[in-house]
């Protein structure tokens, strides 16, 4: 079964601290994403990669860094952690091949207190 | 830019009843289209795809027609059922090339089945 897999189902954490979110594929997909999850917003796209050491600004990487140092695994800092970032934070990956679908992980609620 | 427009939630049928999510998208050259469900408490997954226009996808029931003269995607099924209770969120992924075929999402709805 292929599989992205997110580090942690629920994290609390203080207004802020640094807060890493990592996500590994097992699909050798080129291509990952990071997306949060808001009521009435649906899924905003913060970073993505498309290859090893590369990366692309979303619609709101504000706040946010990102790193890909092996092609299974791409993370997501918060560097201060704010309570506007109480949401839930979805990984994804894709091929490069058009028409292709996207794989999620479970996904990450993330509370800032 | 692309957009992806669907219908408002919640739903709310009962079961056994005709289900229609309307989508509607903006985008510059040929999309794919991609419906996608997401159950309570987990990651979204594919429920089914359409590649060109006029493709139909479907999948446990569900079906959507890639309509180009109107840029519509709209899912239906003709008898949902309580397990069907999740939240749909309609895609376009762009194939120009110059996006690494990112994925644009709508809103989502929400969908509840009652027995």
């Amino acid at each position: 079964d292929v599989k992205v897999t997110q580090s942690s189902r629920y994290l609390v954490k203080r207004t802020g601290e640094k807060v890493f979110l990592e996500c590994v594929q097992d699909m050798d997909h080129e291509n990952m994403f990071w997306y949060r999850q808001d009521p009435g917003l649906g899924l905003r796209l913060i970073y993505f990669s498309y290859d090893v050491k590369m990366k692309e600004k979303g619609d709101i990487p504000e706040g946010y860094s990102v790193s890909r140092e092996k092609k299974e695994r791409f993370s997501l800092i918060l560097e201060s952690a704010s309570t506007n970032q109480t949401s839930m934070y979805l990984c994804a990956s894709t091929t490069y091949a058009a028409n292709t679908e996207a794989f999620f992980g479970q996904g990450t609620r993330l509370t800032v207190v | 830019g692309n957009s992806v427009t669907q219908m408002e939630g919640p739903v709310t049928l009962s079961e056994e009843a005709f289900l229609t999510i309307n989508c509607t998208y903006t985008a510059t050259g040929y999309p794919s289209l991609f419906w996608y469900v997401q159950y309570p408490g987990e990651g979204l997954q594919l429920l089914l795809k359409a590649t060109k226009a006029d493709d139909k996808g479907s999948n446990k029931g569900f079906e959507a027609t890639y309509r180009k003269e109107t840029t519509s995607f709209h899912l239906e099924k003709g008898s949902v059922q309580v397990s069907d209770s999740a939240v749909y969120f309609c895609a376009l992924s762009d194939n120009s090339g110059a996006g690494s075929y990112q994925l644009t999402f709508g809103k989502g709805t929400k969908l509840s089945v009652i027995p």
